[in-house]
């Protein structure tokens, strides 16, 4: 089964700082999606970032970029220029392409200080 | 454009109740998943639905249930409330096409005493 381990339950970066989140997974497919989401207080999650896992090039956007590492089973992403409004619970998750089970990481909750 | 709604915001209930919460989906999108948060854990996939039939189903057991109608807004039912049920529940819809992009809604939260 596939499994996504999110080893930084919490992390803090000075606002207009980098910081990067780490997620790791574990699955023997080789078609399959990557994501960062993004659960504010408000608690709805917002999607980040998206990869393909077909796709050798890193996903970009704005501020917000991936470190895929295919065979290390490695998606780190990095946030650049940190604002406070990053501040929030990141939760990285795998789906697989043949079925609708998306698994989700247990969450790294960001804190960006003024 | 509409995002996904969900009611109610917040639900107490007693063990061995039944509950149903309610789910519309995002305007053009024909596929609605449910997932459960418990407090301290990212979520876990209970069910998808796709043309009014349940179309992949997680870990969960059968007194978890729901229903898709025409309009492809979407109730998640449980039945015999246990105190382990006590989570967020969340919606999300997509389109058939693009499944793997998910818009979610603000959650359920659900209190079992």
């Amino acid at each position: 089964a596939q499994t996504v381990t999110q080893s930084q339950p919490e992390m803090s970066v000075q606002e207009a700082e980098t910081v990067t989140l780490s997620c790791t997974y574990d699955t023997s497919e080789s078609d399959y999606y990557l994501f960062w989401y993004k659960q504010p207080p408000s608690r709805q999650m917002i999607l980040v970032i998206r990869q393909e896992a077909y796709k050798q090039q890193n996903a970009t956007e704005n501020r917000f970029s991936v470190n895929f590492q295919k065979a290390a089973k490695s998606f780190s992403l990095k946030i650049s220029d940190s604002q406070l409004g990053d501040a929030a619970m990141y939760f990285c998750a795998y789906r697989s392409a043949r079925n609708n089970d998306m698994r989700f990481g247990a969450g790294t909750r960001l804190t960006v200080k003024p | 454009e509409t995002g996904v709604t969900q009611s109610p915001t917040h639900l107490i209930k007693t063990r061995g109740q039944q509950v149903t919460l309610r789910c519309s989906s995002q305007s053009g999108h024909n596929t609605v998943s449910w997932y459960q948060q418990a407090l301290g854990q990212g979520p876990q996939f209970i069910f998808q639905y796709y043309r009014e039939e349940e179309n992949g189903r997680g870990n969960f057991p059968p007194r978890f249930s729901g229903l898709q109608f025409p309009n492809y807004s979407s109730e998640l039912n449980v039945n015999a409330l246990e105190l382990d049920d006590s989570a967020l529940y969340l919606c999300a819809s997509s389109s058939r096409d693009r499944v793997e992009k998910l818009f979610f809604g603000s959650g359920t939260q659900l209190s079992v005493l």
